[in-house]
């Protein structure tokens, strides 16, 4: 079974400035998908990125980008120049590529993001 | 273009209870999932829906049941009611299970 680990229950940043996020996974796949989502007080959980495992390149979504390493089973999110809408709970998943299996989430247990003035 | 709509917002019931819960996926989606999201947890996925049937299915008990309609919307059913059932349900929509998945807001059901 996948499982996903945040290690960092609670992170702090002021605006403007620069934060990572890290979420490591377990898998005995090959082919996957990764996603950050954010989750605001409004509860809904919203995609902010997404990665493929094959490609080689990381994904970038304007302010927000991430670290892929395969080999070593990471996958951090770095947001520049911070704004306060960014404060939320981020959550790291993961998805199987295989149609044939489990097309489900699994999620692990979240940072929650703080911005500062 | 409508996303994923799920009712009631907040629910409170007693123990023993039976609850349910409705989600219209997104315009164009056919594919449901529900999440049970504890406080301070992650999502955990209970189960997914295609064609009116389940296709897959997390690790929770028989208690909790589902269904998809022909327009593709869904219920969860969770039948005697524990404490440990008060989370926030999350109903997810996707094309197919291969693409991107569209959540709604949630549910917050209290048990008490």
């Amino acid at each position: 079974a996948q499982t996903v680990t945040q290690s960092q229950p609670e992170m702090s940043v002021q605006e403007a400035e620069t934060v990572t996020l890290s979420c490591t996974y377990d898998t005995s796949e090959s082919d996957y998908y990764l996603f950050w989502y954010k989750q605001p007080p409004s509860r809904q959980m919203i995609l902010v990125i997404r990665q493929e495992a094959y490609k080689q390149q990381n994904a970038t979504e304007n302010r927000f980008s991430v670290n892929f390493q395969k080999a070593a089973k990471s996958f951090s999110l770095k947001i520049s120049d911070s704004q306060l809408g960014d404060a939320a709970m981020y959550f790291c998943a993961y998805r199987s590529a295989n149609p044939g299996t489990a097309s489900k989430l699994t999620f692990g247990t979240g940072t929650r993001l703080q911005v500062t003035l | 273009d409508a996303g994923v709509t799920q009712s009631p917002t907040h629910l409170i019931k007693t123990r023993g209870q039976q609850v349910t819960l409705r989600c219209s996926p997104k315009s164009g989606h056919d594919t449901v999932s529900w999440y049970q999201q504890a406080l301070g947890q992650g999502p955990q996925f209970i189960f997914q829906y295609y064609e009116e049937e389940e296709r897959q299915r997390g690790n929770f008990p028989d208690r909790f049941s589902g269904h998809q309609f022909p327009n593709y919307s869904s219920e969860l059913n969770v039948n005697a009611l524990l404490l440990g059932d008060s989370a926030l349900y999350l109903c997810a929509s996707s094309r197919r299970a291969l693409y991107g998945y569209t959540f709604g807001s949630g549910t917050r059901l209290t048990v008490v």
